[in-house]
């Protein structure tokens, strides 16, 4: 693993069923972030964590939940997905506080 | 409520051309400004900004912050068509690690 990596790189999915979107970084990075991109609207911040053991709410925080167990995994969860969860997703890490953040590939989700 | 604000939102050029994407931003507590480019996938990184009036450069782009004014801009001189992108800005929002980003400029340089 070099960088950031999510998984999957698309996915359709049924509205209703749960749905985890993995990331994992290893660069050591203290924080984490999901992003969801939409035309017209940019990347709005999903959840965040500042460090292991802890997380907070962005911008769009219903219907998704995350996790920081360790450093390197940032999974968020859609517990029931509806369609307007289709969407792309990023995941991002930053080191210090007065550095760039540094993107995962993103995940295409389609929700039917 | 701190919020990044871009323009144009799209452009069209030829290639040769010069552009200037703007990005304006109302946070409290301002530490830094950054821009990224995005292609087909994954923002990638252009600059940070911290100090106002110093120019970051690295090759045909560059960029520059007025702290006063509360505004950064990006310049793209002698555009190719490999600079077809959107282009985004963000700020940490006040004392936290949390980015605010704008909607983007989405740029588009024709042969």
């Amino acid at each position: 693993i070099a960088g950031i990596t999510q998984a999957p790189t698309s996915q359709i999915l049924a509205a209703g069923r749960r749905m985890t979107l993995r990331c994992t970084q290893d660069m050591r990075h203290n924080a984490m972030y999901w992003y969801r991109q939409d035309l017209g609207l940019g990347l709005r911040l999903i959840h965040y964590s500042n460090t292991a053991g802890t997380t907070g709410k962005g911008e769009v925080p219903d219907g998704y939940s995350v996790s920081r167990a360790n450093t390197d995994d940032f999974p968020l969860t859609l517990a029931s997905a509806v369609p307007s969860q289709t969407s792309v997703y990023f995941c991002a890490s930053r080191g210090h506080l007065n550095t760039e953040a540094f993107f995962g590939q993103g995940t295409r989700l389609t929700v039917v | 409520e701190d919020k990044v604000v871009q323009s144009p939102l799209s452009l069209v050029v030829h290639e040769g051309d010069t552009v200037t994407l703007n990005c304006s931003y109302e946070v409290t507590n301002f530490r830094s400004l950054l821009w990224y480019k995005q292609e087909k996938k994954a923002p990638t990184f252009l600059f940070m900004l911290t100090s106002s009036g110093i120019e970051k450069k690295s090759g045909r782009l560059s960029s520059i912050l007025d702290k006063k004014e509360l505004f950064s801009i990006l310049n793209i001189t002698a555009t190719q068509t490999g600079d077809s992108a959107v282009y985004l800005c963000a700020v940490p929002s006040s004392g936290t690690y949390k980015y605010i980003f704008g909607t983007g400029t989405r740029l588009k340089v024709l042969a």
